[in-house]
C-alpha cells in the first residue's frame, strides 16, 4: 500500500523568504508520480508541480521546486520568495503505477506574514 | 477553457434522501475520480473510472455509487446518505500527456447530511 506522510501540520514564514514543506512517501511500485497541490481558503485544489520517479532532474515551476531524493523517499516542496498569497494548505500526493488514483498526505498549513 | 465542473457546489440534505452530485469534464480525459476531504485526513479516493463503463472502488467506496455512461460525465450517487458522509467532495479528471501527468480538480461540493 502507498502512504504519504507530511509531518508539519503548520509552518510560518516571512514574506520574501524561502520555505520547505516536507513530504515522505512509501511505495513498492517501480514507477510512480509525486505531486504537490495548493488549497487556498476558497477550497479549490490547485496543481503546483509534478515529479516522475524516473526523472533525473528535480522538477521546477516558477517559484516552486521539488527536492526529490529517491533513496530517502522524500519529495519536499521548496517555495522561494514567499508571497502573502502563498498562505494556504499544501498537500503532497503520490500516484502509483497506472495513475488511476492519488494518495494524499494530511497537508501542511502555510502562513506567510508581512 | 479546460475545466471540471461539479453541481451542486453546496448541498444540505437529510438522512436517507437519495442525491446525485454531477461531474463533467471538457478535456476528453479517460480517467475520472471522486475524492472526499475530511479535516485531518487529506483527500481519499471514493471511486475511479478508467473509461466509459469501466469503474472501480477506491479507498472509501461504502455508501456511494458511480456510473460512467459518457466519457465526459461521472456522477456520484448517494442512495441513502448518512451524517458520516458530510464532507467536501472533489471530482477530478486526468490524462498523461507529454511525459507529465496532472489531475484537474473540480471546484468541490460541500455536502451536509443532517
Amino acid at each position: 500500500a502507498q502512504k504519504i506522510t507530511q509531518t508539519q501540520p503548520g509552518m510560518f514564514v516571512q514574506e520574501k523568504e524561502a520555505v520547505t514543506l516536507d513530504c515522505t512517501y512509501d511505495t513498492s511500485d517501480p514507477s510512480y508520480g509525486l505531486f504537490w497541490y495548493k488549497q487556498p481558503s476558497s477550497g479549490e485544489m490547485i496543481f503546483l508541480i509534478y515529479q516522475g520517479s524516473y526523472d533525473q532532474q528535480n522538477a521546477t515551476e516558477g517559484r516552486y521546486s521539488l527536492n526529490f531524493q529517491k533513496a530517502r523517499k522524500s519529495a519536499n516542496l521548496v517555495i522561494s520568495a514567499s508571497q502573502l498569497g502563498d498562505s494556504a494548505m499544501y498537500f503532497c500526493a503520490m500516484s502509483p503505477t497506472g495513475f488511476q488514483k492519488l494518495v494524499f498526505g494530511t497537508g501542511t498549513r502555510l502562513l506567510v506574514s508581512p | 477553457e479546460a475545466q471540471v465542473t461539479q453541481n451542486p457546489r453546496y448541498l444540505i440534505t437529510v438522512t436517507g434522501k437519495k442525491l446525485t452530485v454531477t461531474c463533467s469534464q471538457n478535456m476528453n480525459h479517460e480517467y475520472m475520480s471522486w475524492y472526499r476531504q475530511d479535516p485531518g485526513l487529506g483527500l481519499r479516493q471514493i471511486y475511479y473510472s478508467m473509461n466509459v463503463e469501466v469503474t472501480d472502488k477506491g479507498d472509501v467506496p461504502e455508501g456511494y455509487k458511480v456510473s460512467r455512461k459518457e466519457k465526459r460525465n461521472f456522477p456520484l450517487i448517494l442512495e441513502s446518505p448518512s451524517p458520516n458522509q458530510t464532507s467536501l467532495y472533489f471530482c477530478a479528471s486526468s490524462q498523461e500527456a507529454g511525459g507529465t501527468y496532472e489531475q484537474y480538480f473540480g471546484p468541490g461540493t460541500r455536502l451536509t447530511v443532517t
